[in-house]
């Protein structure tokens, strides 16, 4: 069974950091293209990052570019969005989700359960 | 970026009643390798997204044959022929055409 299980989520402080993990299983994870979408409280979707699989090409959204750092490990099956200088509006459920191809412009195929960030003093 | 819009943004319906979604691009979502990626996610309450539609009008594995998805362009359409009281949640559109990708504001169905 695909799986996605993410971690790192927590509450830090204005200009803090956060590493959030995601534990792939069930697919051979070096095909495949992998994403980060965030929901704020209430809110839609957004895409925030994504890296392609055929060249580790990597991608950001305006908001999160220079803050955020998106990489993969696939010696160990893992995706990971390492978030600096967090601000108020960077809360939201992060979900990591895999995408269908080794290119991002496919789609999602499988969401993790996500994990929650919340900056706050 | 492309704007998404969708419309409604709630939808109430009757059970075994047809639902339809609308979802316009503010440019066209024709890639240059030919394709057209437009997606339709659902999200039920308290649920992670689930992907229904790919590329305009290609089913996920294990979505219902009710659901289907057509347009072309800047204009595209989600439909289910029958709602079921499963089907209740959150229904988004994303382009995958131009980076960054973006999602629809989303649409809220509803039973009557």
């Amino acid at each position: 069974e695909v799986q996605l299980l993410e971690s790192g989520g927590g509450l830090v402080q204005p200009g803090g950091s956060l590493r959030l993990s995601c534990a792939a299983s069930g697919f051979t994870f070096s095909r495949f293209a992998m994403s980060w979408v965030r929901q704020a409280p209430g809110k839609g979707l957004e895409w925030v990052s994504g890296v392609r699989s055929t060249d580790g090409s990597t991608y950001y959204v305006d908001s999160v570019k220079g803050r955020f750092t998106i990489s993969r490990d696939t010696s160990k099956n893992a995706l990971y969005l390492q978030m600096n200088s967090l601000r108020a509006e960077d809360s939201a459920i992060y979900y990591c989700a895999k995408i269908t191809t080794p290119y991002l412009r496919d789609g999602m195929d499988v969401w993790g359960q996500g994990t929650t960030v919340t900056v706050s003093s | 970026d492309v704007v998404m819009i969708q419309s409604p943004l709630s939808l109430p319906v009757t059970l075994g009643q047809p639902a339809s979604i609308s979802c316009r691009s503010s440019g066209s979502l024709v890639h240059s390798d030919g394709n057209t990626y437009l997606s339709w996610f659902q999200q039920r309450p308290g649920q992670s997204p689930r992907r229904l539609i790919y590329k305009v009008s290609n089913r996920d594995s294990g979505v219902p044959d009710r659901f289907s998805g057509s347009g072309s362009g800047t204009d595209f359409t989600l439909e289910i022929s029958r709602v079921e009281a499963e089907d209740v949640g959150v229904y988004y559109c994303m382009q995958g055409t131009l980076w960054p990708y973006t999602f629809g504001q989303g649409t809220k169905l509803e039973i009557k």
